[in-house]
Order: C-alpha cells, then sequence, then structure tokens
C-alpha cells in the first residue's frame, strides 16, 4: 500500500532556531516527491520538487533532502520566523506522474 | 501571471441541502484541474481531475460530482450533502501535460455540514 508517514505530527520551536521534518514513504514506483507550505485555512505552496537523482535541493532557507535508497526526505528550516508557523506536507508522486499520495503534514509553531 | 479563485470561502449548510463550489483560473490555457478534500487530521484526498471539458475523472465513489462547463472553470456539486461531507475544499490547477505537473493550489473553501 501506498503510504506517506511524516514526523512530528507538531513541533514547537523559538524564533531563529532551526527544525528538521521527516518523511518517510512506501510509494513505488518513485517519480519525485515535493514539499509544501499550507498556512491554517489556506491553499498549500510549493516549496521544492525533487526528482529521484537529486540528494538536496534548497529555497531560502528551506532545504529539503531525499534518500531514494530509505525512501526517506526530510525538510530542515534555518533560522525559523514567525511565518514559518505552518502546516508542511510532504507529497510523493509514482512514476509515470499518474498519482500523488499524500502525508497527513508536520504542524509547526514558532514562538517568540 | 496565473491566478485560481475559489469561492465560496466559507460555507454552512443543512443536511440534506445542495452544493455547488466554483473554481476558475485565470492566466493560462488548457489547463489540468483538481479537486480535493482536506478533513480534519488527514492528507488531501484527490475527488476528481479534469484534463478537458467535460472530461472529469473520478478517484473516490461518493456524494459529490464535478463539472467543467468552461476550459478554466470547474465545479464541485452534491445533490444532498452528508455530515461526513464536511471539510476543507481545494482545487488546483497543472499545466497540460503530466497529469501531475506541479500544482498550483487555490485558497480553498471550508464547509461546515450540520
Amino acid at each position: 500500500k501506498n503510504q506517506v508517514e511524516q514526523s512530528p505530527q507538531s513541533l514547537i520551536i523559538l524564533e531563529g532556531k532551526n527544525c528538521t521534518l521527516q518523511c518517510n514513504y512506501t510509494v513505488s514506483p518513485f517519480s519525485n516527491l515535493r514539499w509544501y507550505k499550507q498556512d491554517t485555512g489556506r491553499g498549500p505552496v510549493s516549496l521544492t520538487i525533487m526528482t529521484f537523482s537529486e540528494n538536496t535541493k534548497s529555497n531560502g532557507r528551506y532545504t529539503a533532502t531525499l534518500d531514494a535508497d530509505t525512501k526517506q526526505s526530510s525538510l530542515h528550516i534555518t533560522a525559523s520566523q514567525l511565518s514559518d508557523s505552518a502546516s508542511y506536507i510532504c507529497v510523493v508522486i509514482t512514476g509515470g506522474g499518474n498519482k500523488l499520495t499524500f502525508g497527513t503534514g508536520t504542524q509547526l509553531k514558532v514562538e517568540l | 501571471s496565473q491566478t485560481i479563485h475559489q469561492w465560496p470561502a466559507t460555507l454552512v449548510q443543512p443536511v440534506g441541502s445542495p452544493l455547488s463550489l466554483e473554481c476558475t483560473v485565470e492566466g493560462t490555457s488548457n489547463p489540468n484541474l483538481y479537486w480535493y478534500r482536506q478533513a480534519a487530521g488527514r492528507g488531501l484526498q484527490l475527488l476528481f481531475y479534469s484534463i478537458g471539458i467535460d472530461q472529469i475523472s473520478s478517484e473516490v465513489p461518493q456524494n459529490l460530482s464535478a463539472s467543467r462547463p468552461q476550459d478554466r472553470q470547474f465545479i464541485l456539486s452534491s445533490k444532498k450533502l452528508l455530515l461526513s461531507d464536511s471539510g476543507f475544499y481545494l482545487c488546483a490547477w497543472s499545466v497540460r501535460g503530466t497529469l501531475y505537473n506541479e500544482q498550483f493550489f487555490g485558497p480553498g473553501t471550508r464547509l461546515t455540514v450540520l
């Protein structure tokens, strides 16, 4: 069964600190993996898209890693800001791009 | 630039009432269009996708239907709402081609069925 599991389910950190969110998947065959940021009550916004051959990709303070062998991805947020408070969703697309499997997300809260 | 609109933003409806949610895309032609539902504590669930006018595919059996009367308009409907239809409904679009090119999401509609 194709699954995408994210951890932790929720996380609270202080402003300025770093954090790492995890995504483990069993989806096969793998095509690409995406991280989205979803503010409360809003639609998700894409942060990164990673293909099978990419190990790391950065977008500003966000850095995603991918280990296709262990089927794990992480999203590292550097120097967190209050505006980083959101749900972060991992999405895995199967080979051929014909199916998306969404994780349930990690709810991040950044506090002063 | 491309923009995607959804309305209404929030909706409270009684059980058994009809539903119509609308999604429109501007600034692009022939997009792929998608309807998702996000229940509390759950991941996004794909409900319908469309690769063209009157070309609708349903991903899961349910109480809902979708229509695409115009190239950039996607409508989600129900004849009789159930309590289980409550959730956050998201419309998305992607460039025509591979079905799941990067998707761009609308602002969503929060539906509460009482």
